[in-house]
């Protein structure tokens, strides 16, 4: 089953421009939402993460919203770079317990300069 | 450098071979944890151990086995490979217990099996 639900599956932006990647979760259990940046042959690693008691966190050029009653959250990546170009994961968990990450499908963001 | 290390990086394996990956985290995390990767599948989990000594299936266990050695180590073993395990293998740990700041990942096992 998927709990987690990402789109879009690939993203092209341009230089400057804000990326905009969306995830849907259906466990109302879920209290741990993080994002994960992974390049080419490496392993992913954390973005940034929210918990469902704020609607939104912001760490440089990088933001995530949060929508509990729609049971939604999104990432923006603001300004845009080349080296922002990589897949990005949503995930969601509960923070007790077994701390099992589902993720979503992922998605391929590239940035032309 | 503290993190998790995967050995090893590629594998071909034929059709029924068997074949263990290894795992390690010197971050004296409490949970460890065995995803695959497959393109437009994003990660799912196999098999986790949220402490030493306890070890449960995940999503797709199916044709797997781990074993956790000890706090820092936890290996998965394929008995009988098939083609359907073709994937990319990554390791991960956490903190456990009532702390959570998400996973650290290891750089992953390309394993093909023909």
């Amino acid at each position: 089953q998927q709990q987690v639900k990402q789109s879009p599956q690939s993203l092209i932006v341009q230089k400057g421009g804000i990326s905009i990647i969306n995830c849907a979760y259906e466990n109302t259990a879920f209290d741990y939402f993080p994002w994960y940046q992974q390049f080419p042959g490496k392993g992913p690693a954390l973005l940034i993460a929210i918990r469902p008691d704020v609607s939104e966190k912001k760490e440089g050029r990088f933001t995530i919203s949060f929508n509990k009653s729609a049971k939604q959250f999104s990432l923006h990546i603001m300004d845009s770079q080349p080296g922002d170009s990589a897949t990005y994961f949503c995930a969601a968990s509960k923070v007790q317990g077994a701390q099992k990450l589902v993720f979503g499908q992922g998605t391929r963001l590239t940035i032309n300069p | 450098n503290a993190g998790v290390t995967q050995t090893p990086k590629f594998q071909v394996l034929k059709t029924g071979q068997s074949m263990t990956l290894q795992c390690a985290q010197d971050m004296n995390h409490n949970s460890m944890y065995w995803y695959r990767q497959d393109p437009g599948m994003g990660l799912r989990l196999i098999y986790y151990s949220a402490s030493e000594g306890t070890t449960d299936k995940g999503e797709v266990p199916n044709g797997y086995n781990v074993s956790r050695l000890n706090k820092r180590e936890f290996s998965l073993r394929l008995e009988s490979a098939a083609p359907s395990q073709t994937s990319v293998y990554f390791c991960a740990s956490s903190e456990g217990e009532q702390f959570f700041y998400g996973y650290t990942f290891g750089s992953g096992t390309r394993l093909t099996v023909v």
